[in-house]
């Protein structure tokens, strides 16, 4: 059973306006957040992460924002560009540290 | 600066095969780890390494046996390979347990 669920599997955008990804999970003891994203043929790379003590963590054009009460966390992207295209895994981490990936979302960022 | 580097990038085998996927970091890294990666599953821990000299199942472990050979190297050994191990496998290390490095990934394909 999924513990972190991305029920969107993609997303449109156009360049210029915000991206908005979204991330579900079920465990109460996640305490580590994170987000990879992932072009083809390449492995994932670490992107943004969050803490379980904060709710908002920036880091330039993107921003991840955590509800703890309704365990759900999100990314955004301000302003998208092309080359934000790629698929995103949303990530959480327990206190052994073990990661559960979600099934990621594929955005495509259009002209 | 080459990071995480796994071969073969590509395999076909038939059922019954074996084969072993090779992975090393070049980091430093205490932690690495194997993932399989199928269509809307995430990415899912098939075995991890927190040291030199230890090895611990993941979520998927069935199926694989994996060697650390020492603190760059980490493979993973398919005994005799079926169609259900067909998959993109990525190898990761990691000095901090939640941020992963990944290397370039491996098509498999069990026919």
């Amino acid at each position: 059973d999924q513990q972190v669920k991305q029920n969107s599997p993609s997303l449109s955008v156009q360049e210029g306006r915000i991206s908005i990804l979204n991330c579900d999970y079920t465990n109460s003891m996640f305490d580590y957040f994170l987000w990879y994203k992932k072009y083809p043929a390449e492995g994932p790379t670490f992107l943004i992460s969050i803490s379980s003590i904060k709710d908002k963590n920036e880091d330039g054009r993107f921003t991840v924002f955590l509800n703890k009460s309704a365990k759900h966390l999100s990314l955004h992207i301000v302003p998208s560009q092309p080359g934000d295209s790629a698929v995103y895994f949303c990530a959480a981490s327990d206190s052994w540290g073990k990661l559960q990936f979600g099934a990621g979302t594929q955005v495509v960022v259009t002209p | 600066n080459a990071g995480v580097t796994q071969t073969p990038k590509f395999q076909v085998l038939k059922t019954g095969q074996s084969m072993t996927l090779q992975c090393a970091q070049d980091m430093n890294h205490n932690s690495m780890y194997w993932y399989r990666q199928d269509p809307g599953m995430g990415l899912r821990l098939i075995y991890y390494s927190a040291s030199e000299g230890t090895t611990d199942k993941g979520e998927v472990p069935n199926g694989y046996n994996v060697s650390r050979l020492n603190k760059r190297e980490f493979s993973l050994r398919l005994e005799s390979a079926a169609p259900s191990q067909t998959s993109v496998y990525f190898c990761a290390s990691s000095e901090r347990v939640e941020k992963l490095f990944f290397g370039s990934g491996t098509q498999l394909s069990v026919l």
